[in-house]
């Protein structure tokens, strides 16, 4: 069955870096496009990136362009998200999802990025 | 950037009753739009896509209709695991955006 394993959360200062990865089992991971969506402890969802299925384009929010990179390694079934110069209002738990359907079908459990000094 | 405004924020009904959750969009995402539900410690579920398409394994009272800027999702009649948040979500335009979500309480 579809599987996708969120890692690498953890507690970190403002201005430091995170990378998260997201491995995945249970389809061919070289044909679907692969998102992050974040949500800020009881607050809603908020989309943050997406990786076409072979990594030749990527799109962000705005609240995060220019500070995070998305990218995939087909060979291991696995996307990261890679976030530079993180800030408060990043803490949140970071799901991967992918979208077999055109939408973000299957998701992960997510993990918990906390930005604290 | 397309805004999507949820109401009502709360919803409360009781199970066996009717619920009706709007989402307007502040530009045309064209049948782009689509209808997650999410419960407490889990992950968001896809329920509804291209507006109103139910995805695979959504029972037959969960229906999606509209088109441009005004979206409905409605639940015919409500089971006690309808209880949760539910949120909208469009693809039309670059970044996508979510809905703030309705919370669907028991009255």
């Amino acid at each position: 069955q579809v599987q996708l394993v969120e890692s690498g959360g953890g507690v970190v200062q403002p201005g430091r870096s995170l990378r998260l990865s997201c491995a995945a089992s249970g389809f061919t991971f070289s044909s679907y496009d692969i998102h992050w969506v974040r949500q800020a402890p009881g607050k809603g969802l908020e989309w943050v990136a997406v990786i076409w299925f072979d990594g030749s384009k990527s799109n962000y929010a705005d609240s995060v362009k220019g500070r995070f990179t998305i990218s995939r390694d087909n060979s291991k079934n696995t996307v990261y998200l890679q976030m530079n110069t993180l800030r408060g209002e990043d803490t949140a738990v970071y799901h991967c999802a992918t979208e077999t359907s055109g939408w973000p079908d299957y998701w992960g459990q997510g993990t918990l990025v906390t930005v604290s000094s | 950037e397309i805004v999507l405004t949820q109401s009502p924020t709360t919803l409360s009904l009781s199970p066996g009753e009717r619920a009706t959750l709007s989402c307007r969009a502040s530009q045309s995402v064209g049948n782009y739009l689509a209808w997650y539900q999410q419960k407490p410690g889990q992950a968001p579920r896809l329920l509804i896509y291209d507006t109103s398409n139910r995805a695979t394994g959504i029972p037959a009272r969960f229906s999606g209709s509209g088109s441009g800027t005004d979206f409905t999702l409605t639940i015919s009649s409500l089971e006690p695991e309808d209880f949760a948040v539910y949120y909208c979500h469009q693809r039309r335009n670059w970044p996508l955006t979510f809905g703030g979500g309705t919370k669907l309480e028991i009255k």
